[in-house]
């Protein structure tokens, strides 16, 4: 099972973005996974955001908002979450996840907005 | 509209056993995995496996083979999570969820989350 590494935090001001990552590790090339990510606020369950393989393969989860964005940084081995125009609603965790097999999902982020 | 309504909450003791239930309702309950997520408190979930209700058909995560087992009843339009005996370790909050047919990954709707702590 592979270990994904998510930076534990990150906080930004209303309306600014915020850049989370996910690292895989270096015997899984992130360019042959689909990277899901889901948000979870505190006493609810997970939510699915989007998902991102490549620019023509990708998706959005129902009524997810265009400014949550997917990409990857192939030379990092990295899937990339991009929250732009950053709102107080936005603060939760956020988790990576992908299926090697199974789920495996990130430590997750916790986004907090100043 | 699609719902999954999970038992309550539950307190036991190492060594006992537990069955925890999923009800289903708004969609076709054969037709679609279940799928069992576990979360310890501050960490991220943990996908313990799937059930295809139609046929039982299971496929549990390595980390969680011979700890679990997973069921359905279709009459009930119920899935069912089953610890044979209980370990400190097991407390956590344990989710039903239904992923997309199209992308197992995808998990479009979550139960409300069981509770489950575990202590001498």
């Amino acid at each position: 099972q592979p270990v994904l590494t998510q930076p534990p935090s990150s906080s930004a001001s209303p309306g600014e973005s915020a850049r989370l990552t996910c690292t895989l590790p270096s015997d899984f090339a992130v360019e042959k996974y689909n990277i899901y990510w889901y948000q979870q606020k505190p006493g609810r369950p997970p939510r699915f955001l989007l998902f991102y393989k490549s620019d023509s393969q990708k998706g959005q989860g129902s009524g997810v908002p265009s400014r949550f964005s997917g990409s990857k940084d192939v030379s990092a081995n990295t899937g990339v979450l991009l929250i732009s125009g950053l709102q107080s609603e936005d603060e939760a965790d956020y988790y990576c996840m992908i299926w090697p097999g199974n789920a495996v999902f990130g430590p997750g982020t916790k986004v907090t907005v100043l | 509209e699609v719902q999954l309504v999970q038992s309550g909450p539950e307190v036991k003791k190492p060594g006992e056993s537990l069955t925890i239930s999923c009800k289903a309702s708004g969609y076709n309950f054969p037709n679609y995995w279940i799928a069992w997520v576990r979360q310890e408190a501050g960490k991220g979930p943990e996908w313990m496996g799937i059930i295809f209700p139609g046929d039982s058909h299971t496929r549990l995560s390595p980390t969680f083979q011979g700890q679990v087992t997973m069921s359905a009843d279709r009459s009930l339009n119920t899935a069912y999570l089953h610890w044979g005996g209980l370990k400190a370790s097991d407390t956590a909050n344990y989710y039903c969820a239904r992923p997309s047919n199209v992308d197992t990954a995808i998990v479009d709707y979550w139960g409300q989350g069981t509770l489950v702590s575990v202590s001498s």
